[in-house]
């Protein structure tokens, strides 16, 4: 059975740093594209940064671009987000989502599993 | 990347069939068929409907059939039942910025 376990989150200040991780099992994880899309009543679902099975090839939304940074440890079957210079706008559900076609992302990159999610707030 | 047009809210009685359209561009939609739909149920997270446009995973009914024309895709519920009642995202590749990932606004569905 897949599953994939968030972890971190919780609240950030404006212009600060939080890290979001997620824990995967179930699966040949080194296989597999992964990716994090973000949820906001306001916005919905928006993708927010994915990567390839090896690690090697990353890709980020225009909006985080710059201040997240997406990684993996295949060893671990862990994935992780660190987010600097956090807005108010970044402030969601961060879901961690396993691709569905294999280890590379291009433009077939769709998601089968998806995390519980975890909730970033960003406030002073 | 720009969001996905998608109606806000859309509406059919059990049994009936309904379609959602999700209007984009030539740098998505339109130049690419690579256009997926996730249902969002209440209190669940996002499945995956359709992918490659029309291809079903394993396990989805095939009471739900995606289909593109031009740069608007749709996504046609057949016989619809109470438990179709969520939310909807279209997504697709986009090149509209920088190459990536971009979702529909989204369309919630009410089973009257």
């Amino acid at each position: 059975e897949v599953q994939m376990l968030e972890s971190g989150g919780g609240l950030g200040q404006p212009g600060g740093s939080l890290r979001v991780s997620c824990e995967a099992s179930g699966f040949s994880f080194k296989t597999y594209a992964m990716a994090w899309v973000r949820q906001t009543p306001r916005k919905g679902l928006e993708w927010v940064s994915g990567i390839s099975g090896s690690g090697g090839t990353t890709y980020y939304a225009d909006s985080v671009k710059g201040r997240f940074t997406i990684s993996r440890d295949n060893s671990k079957s862990t994935l992780h987000l660190q987010m600097n210079s956090l807005r108010a706008e970044d402030a969601a559900v961060y879901y961690c989502v396993k691709g569905l076609l294999g280890p590379n992302c291009g433009g077939d990159c769709y998601f089968d599993f998806w995390g519980q999610g975890i909730l970033v707030t960003v406030s002073s | 990347q720009s969001a996905l047009t998608q109606p806000a809210s859309v509406s059919g009685s059990p049994g009936q069939s309904i379609t959602i359209s999700c209007t984009g561009t030539s740098s998505d939609i339109g130049g690419y068929n690579y256009v997926s739909w996730y249902q969002h149920l209440p209190g669940k997270v996002p499945k995956l409907l359709i992918y490659d446009v029309t291809d079903r995973p394993s396990g989805v009914s095939d009471r739900f059939s995606g289909s593109k024309s031009g740069n608007t895709a749709s996504l046609t519920i057949s016989g619809l039942q109470a438990e179709d009642e969520a939310h909807y995202y279209c997504s697709s590749f986009t090149t509209y910025t920088t190459p990536g990932v971009v979702f529909g606004g989204g369309t919630k569905l009410t089973v009257l």
